[in-house]
């Protein structure tokens, strides 16, 4: 019965070498987010999809992309990792702003 | 503006209570709390909204003082299950379509039996 789905759940990338992350939800919620979370750290949100309108946080390094193709999936991807990206990424989902968000279990990324 | 949480950590005996604070500089629109275990995703607690309120589900509460800007969570009779990182998130403004959750740096609870 799992609601937001991460795959992989482990990714090991090389430095600078190109990885993508997915998510997707049965939930069918209007907006998707993807946080980066670093060992003993809060969640930090990266951008976020309401329905196809897209919202980058000012932060977020330009290394970062994310595609929504349609309501289920969202990808997030990374396209030099360097060894500072190393961290757990979460997507979450929610059936609107201010409500309930619902985290995936998270893909942990590992930069060799 | 990320929410202060106090404490950073707390260790307990199983049946004794606890309350983990979340303060912010700004004006608030809503809180949510979150607890995280180890290793997994964090799983929702409650979600307050300015007004001021209290919400609750078995022996665990939250209330919401809208005139200090804090949320407090209450965790009462703690069990062994309660133990994990703790996280508030804070939403300023009044919501819309650019909806952005920050959250505090987390409290580590530990129940011990």
């Amino acid at each position: 019965d799992a609601m937001v789905i991460q795959n992989p759940r482990y990714q090991v990338t090389q430095f600078g070498k190109p990885v993508t992350l997915s998510c997707s939800q049965t939930l069918n919620h209007n907006v998707m987010y993807w946080y980066q979370q670093k060992s003993s750290q809060a969640p930090k949100l990266l951008f976020h999809y309401y329905d196809k309108d897209f919202n980058n946080e000012a932060d977020t390094p330009d290394n970062f992309q994310s595609r929504r193709p349609n309501t289920s999936f969202c990808f997030l991807d990374i396209r030099s990792p360097g060894l500072g990206d190393a961290a757990m990424y979460l997507c979450a989902t929610s059936r609107a702003v201010l409500e309930t968000q619902y985290f995936g279990p998270g893909t942990r990324l590992l930069v060799l | 503006q990320q929410p202060v949480q106090s404490p950073q950590a707390v260790i307990l005996r199983e049946g004794e209570d606890a309350v983990i604070n979340c303060s912010s500089s700004k004006a608030l629109y809503s809180v949510h709390w979150y607890r995280q275990k180890h290793g997994e995703a964090p799983v929702f607690l409650m979600i307050l909204l300015k007004g001021g309120e209290q919400k609750g589900h078995d022996k665990i509460s939250a209330s919401f003082n809208e005139k200090k800007q804090q949320s407090s969570l209450y965790l009462t009779a703690s069990q062994l299950s309660y133990s994990g990182t703790y996280f508030c998130g804070t939403e300023l403004g009044s919501g819309g379509s650019n909806y952005k959750l920050t959250f505090g740096k987390g409290t580590l609870l530990t129940v011990n039996p």
